[in-house]
């Protein structure tokens, strides 16, 4: 398994203000995601991160809106850009380890 | 593409009866099949896997059985307790090694 941190647990931003999550894993991984739970739903992955190369983002999510950076095999980045009243969710970073992903303990985003 | 149905909720029981949550899947290839438990407030916790067909994973009073022949993988408890009480997600990883989730599934036991 991996301990993931992830910074900040919970925060309240004004619109139009941008967020910086910090993902970080007690242990090298390659592949780290990000995932967006927003109130009441299911998780909707946002962007695979592998180190040493570009982010791969799903459909409906850009890099301009949520850029990643991933300078290392056991840091990560996600930034919620411009944000609106919709982007109020919870925000978690897992890691693949042994064929399976763990995660972390989210940051809980509330966007007025 | 890859997809996960799982039981509507929210589900409620009293403490000592037992639990199923129905999962089915659709994939291609031969995926491998999870259920996490958020808690209240919480992140995702890992509660058993299966990596192949047949396979039985298992946490914590908790069982799962992988079904090829139905596309099933359906949670099961003999007694839950209150503290079971949390949000569980059924989810398979495909070749891309991503994941991808059930609705969830609320349940609430009562003491």
């Amino acid at each position: 398994s991996a301990v993931i941190s992830q910074k900040p647990s919970r925060d309240i931003c004004q619109r139009g203000t941008s967020l910086t999550i910090q993902c970080q894993v007690d242990s090298q991984v390659t592949m780290m995601f990000w995932y967006r739970q927003q109130p009441g739903q299911s998780l909707t992955l946002i962007a695979t991160a592998n180190q040493g190369s570009e982010a791969t983002y799903e459909s409906g999510f850009v890099i301009d809106k949520f850029p990643i950076s991933r300078p290392n095999l056991t840091f990560s980045t996600l930034t919620v850009s411009n944000m609106s009243p919709e982007d109020s969710s919870i925000y978690l970073c897992s890691v693949e380890t042994g064929e399976t992903q763990y995660f972390g303990p989210g940051t809980r985003l509330l966007v007025l | 593409g890859n997809s996960v149905t799982q039981m509507e909720g929210p589900v409620t029981l009293s403490e000592e009866a037992f639990l199923t949550i129905n999962c089915t899947y659709t994939a291609t290839g031969y995926p491998s099949l999870f259920w996490y438990v958020q808690y209240p407030g919480e992140g995702l916790q890992l509660l058993l896997k299966a990596t192949k067909a047949d396979d039985k994973g298992s946490n914590k009073g908790f069982e799962a059985t992988y079904r090829k022949e139905t596309t099933s993988f359906h949670l099961e408890k003999g007694s839950v307790q209150v503290s079971d009480s949390a949000v569980y997600f059924c989810a398979l990883t495909g070749s891309a090694r991503q994941l991808t989730f059930g609705s969830g599934t609320q349940l609430t036991v009562l003491p």
